[in-house]
This record gives structure tokens, sequence and C-alpha cells, in this order.
């Protein structure tokens, strides 16, 4: 059974970096068949996906347009864990933030497990 | 706005079918891309639900399943039970985006 547990502060000023850690379990950050997520949530913006990090012989990324400037997403392999890094936070990054596995699945790709969430508020 | 397009609720009561719809476009569901539907609980994180259309991971009820036509997906649940009263999303890729997108979500009450 994989799980994901999540860690950072929850509360962030303006200007400066959010950071989060996923530490996974039940899988290996180096998988061949998953990439590793983060996706936040809050009322205003629903649902959306920030970006991944996956091994496929090399390590890849792959950010939302969105947040692409500011965003860095790294594996640690002695760890087994990922990190999210957002640059610059505003109040609109305040959030619940998620780590998720993605999966592949023949062609498909599909979000099946999920950290608990961290709300992370951007405020001073 | 998100860029998949849900109603903001659906009720029905144990003994109908509902449905809930998403609504994409040319450049996600309309251009092939994978459907997949989430549920979530107040307080907890989304769940897979529905992956690929109409395929259920281990343990979902086979009265929820999923179909798509042309640029629209569906969600069907046949009999909602009071445990089912949740958030339902429908999520897929874009190619305009280069990226994972979800619907604005759709709000089940059972009667």
């Amino acid at each position: 059974q994989v799980q994901l547990q999540q860690s950072g502060p929850g509360l962030v000023k303006p200007s400066q970096t959010l950071s989060l850690t996923c530490a996974i379990s039940g899988d290996s950050v180096s998988s061949n068949s998953a990439a590793w997520n983060w996706i936040r949530q809050s009322p205003s913006r629903g649902l959306e996906w920030l970006g991944r990090t996956f091994f496929r012989s090399k390590w890849s990324n792959d950010y939302a347009v969105s947040v692409k400037s500011r965003i860095n997403i790294k594996p640690d392999t002695s760890k087994n864990h990922f990190s999210l890094q957002l640059n610059s936070v505003t109040p609109e990054d305040t959030a619940v933030y998620y780590c998720v596995r993605g999966t592949y699945t023949s062609s498909y790709y599909y979000f099946d497990y999920w950290g608990h969430g961290t709300l992370v508020t951007v405020s001073s | 706005q998100s860029v998949l397009t849900q109603p903001p609720s659906v009720s029905g009561a144990p003994g109908q079918r509902v449905t809930i719809s998403c609504t994409g476009s040319s450049s996600n569901i309309g251009a092939g891309f994978d459907v997949h539907w989430y549920h979530q609980r107040p307080g907890t994180a989304p769940k897979l639900l529905i992956y690929a259309f109409n395929n259920r991971p281990s343990g979902v009820p086979d009265r929820f399943s999923g179909s798509k036509s042309g640029a629209s997906a569906s969600l069907a649940i046949s009999g909602p039970q009071a445990d089912d009263e949740a958030d339902y999303y429908c999520q897929s890729y874009d190619s305009s985006l280069s990226g994972w997108v979800f619907g604005g979500g759709t709000k089940l009450t059972v009667l």
C-alpha cells in the first residue's frame, strides 16, 4: 500500500519561498511507472496541478505554465521523498497542497494516491 | 474558471440514477485524452473513483460508471447511497496548457 506523508510549514510570508516535502512508503521515487506530483486546491482556483518529477533513465520535470517561472520539484533518492519549492509567494498561493502519485497503466496516466494535504497560508 | 466544466451540484434519491457531466474542448477531452474521476469528502484528500473513462479501482462499487462522447464525459451513479455524498471532480490532460486539468467539482446530495 502506497502512503505519502507530507511535511512543511503552514504559514509563509509574502515574497518568501514555500517548501514542502513528501515522504513515500510502499513505492520508490525512482519508479519507472510512476511520477510524483504536487497539486493544490483553493476555493478560488479549485484543483490545480502544479508539476511533477519522474525517472525514465534520467530525471525529468514538467511544470504548469501558471507557476513555471517560480517552481522547483526535486527528488531525493536517499530519503525516498520529493519536495516542492514555490518562490515569491503571494496570498493567491494560499491553498491546500497535496503530494500525489501519478500512475501509468497502458497509455493512461492518473492520480491514484494522494497525501493528506497541507494547508499553506501566505500572510505577513 | 476551470478548463473542464461541471455542474455545481446534483441530487438524487437512492432509487434513481444520477449523472454528472464534464464538458471539455478540442484541446483536452475532444482530443482523445483520458478522463478520470475523483471524489472528495469534506476535510479529506480527493480519491480516485474511475480511471481511463470507465475503469474502477479495487474497492469502488459497480454503481459508479463513466462514459465519454465527443468533448464531454459523464459519471453515472446508479442508486446513490448516503455515503456517496461528496464532491466529484473530472480530470484530463490539456494540450494547449501542456498539463493536467480538473473540473470545478460537483456536489452530490442524496435525498
